[in-house]
């Protein structure tokens, strides 16, 4: 099966500017994820979706950072305005289902987009 | 607010030596997933634990879920330099990965 796209690979701005990724998750998988991955750090969950519900945002920074999953397939992630410290590997993952918090299926990670903000 | 701590954070092992990881958590976990990240790639899923003392084999890997089900091991026999790589714990309650043990394995 076709794993996880992601668009674009790379990316490069200047501060202060907006920027978008999107996501196409494995076909069939309910349960779709954002992470954030600074260099040398384990992913941090942004949002997590559950077809198009968003089930835990609670780590997105909300001022600049807005996701969504409109028609329960797809995804883009938005930051606007960009920060120095945006600068990361943003990842997205899926899976079958996720039954609220005691079982998650296997998740499944996209290549990842690389933002370096100047 | 809950953390997933991994030590160690580095390991350089020579081929053929053993390595282990250990993640621990500050709140008890539904579940515990482990995953190897290769440089410059993204991570991987290797296995999920969900019961209390649970333990499971992948071939030279053993994973180890605690008792109170707050910490997880991952012991790897033989290391191969194909293991090279950074190895994630990621807990359940709310999804969070743990800090990361990066192995280095010498030839």
């Amino acid at each position: 099966e076709a794993g996880v796209a992601q668009s674009p690979r790379y990316k490069i701005i200047e501060k202060r500017q907006s920027v978008a990724f999107w996501c196409n998750p494995i076909s069939g998988h309910a349960t779709l994820y954002w992470y954030q991955q600074i260099l040398g750090q384990g992913p941090k969950l942004l949002i997590q979706f559950q077809n198009n519900g968003v089930v835990d945002d609670s780590q997105l920074p909300k001022d600049r950072f807005s996701a969504e999953r409109l028609k329960g397939v797809d995804s883009t992630l938005k930051i606007q305005p960009a920060k120095l410290e945006d600068s990361a590997v943003y990842l997205c993952a899926s899976s079958h289902y996720t039954l609220g918090d005691s079982i998650t299926d296997t998740q499944y990670f996209g290549p990842g987009t690389r933002l370096t903000v100047l | 607010g809950q953390q997933v701590m991994q030590i160690p954070q580095y390991q350089h092992v020579q081929e053929g030596e053993d390595f282990t990881t250990y993640c621990n958590s500050s709140t008890t976990l539904s579940n515990i997933q482990w995953y190897k990240q290769r440089p410059g790639g993204h991570p991987v899923f290797l296995i999920q634990l969900v019961k209390s003392g649970e333990v499971k084999k992948q071939k030279r890997l053993t994973f180890q879920f605690g008792e109170a089900k707050k910490n997880s091991s991952l012991h790897i026999t033989a290391t191969q330099t194909t293991d090279v790589g950074t190895y994630f714990c990621a807990g359940l309650m709310r999804l969070i990965f743990g800090t990361g043990t990066r192995l280095q394995v010498f030839p």
